[in-house]
């Protein structure tokens, strides 16, 4: 069954709004979270990294002002898209790594579309 | 520059015939790689995960092969399934330098009747 959850599954807004998503881990605790966006017919891209009870790690070009990681409990991450304008418009995915090879368990993601 | 390339970009088959997706890689250093079936609208699901000494990996229908020499792996589908139409994606793991995960574009299978 899911490891990883995501909600809500889709939203859409209105441009200038915020939008939050969560990402919870089902039966682990991960100190560790991962956010990626994916724009169609494109694959998956790191956004950042989320880390339980410290600050996010941002990859290289997204804003971190804008893309808002909250990691406060241990199967609990969530993004919050601030000021949303249409070209926000994406699949947010959420991940969490378990075992010796850091297998990743995706969430189903959360198709945001921004008018 | 660390990639993933995979190919084709997109394949037609019927339902019942066998076909195998390509990938290539220039992580480096290489810790691991992963194949994932992504379908339609949802987030990807593990398939088959090998380290470089493991040459394949079998999981139900699908068998994923490595040559850590060549840095070529390859995804064969037996006997396909409407089922199994979906994006499959390449992965590859850095083991330095973050464990950074490098994905490649994805092949987009699609299996008709």
């Amino acid at each position: 069954g899911a490891v990883v959850s995501q909600h809500p599954s889709w939203v859409i807004c209105k441009s200038g709004t915020s939008v939050k998503i969560e990402c919870r881990s089902l039966d682990f605790q991960a100190t560790t979270m991962f956010w990626y966006r994916q724009f169609p017919k494109q694959s998956l891209m790191l956004m950042a990294t989320s880390n339980e009870g410290s600050k996010a790690t941002y990859e290289q070009g997204v804003e971190k002002d804008k893309f808002l990681i909250n990691h406060a409990s241990l199967t609990l991450s969530t993004l919050t898209v601030t000021s949303a304008h249409p070209e926000d418009s994406s699949f947010y995915i959420c991940s969490e790594s378990r075992g010796g090879r850091n297998e990743q368990f995706f969430g189903p993601g959360t198709r945001l579309t921004v008018l | 520059k660390n990639q993933v390339e995979q190919s084709p970009q997109s394949l037609i088959i019927l339902e019942g015939k066998n076909c195998t997706l390509q990938c290539n890689y220039t992580v480096s250093p290489f810790s691991n790689l992963r194949w994932y079936k992504q379908d339609t609208g949802r987030g990807p699901v593990s398939l088959t995960i090998m380290t470089f000494s493991e040459n394949t990996k079998s999981n139900g229908r699908y068998t994923a092969t490595l040559d850590a020499d060549t840095k070529q792996s390859s995804l064969h589908i037996t006997a396909s399934q409407l089922s199994d139409s979906a994006s499959y994606i390449c992965v590859a793991r850095q083991s330095e330098y973050g464990n950074k995960l490098v994905f490649g574009a994805g092949t987009i299978l699609r299996v008709k009747s």
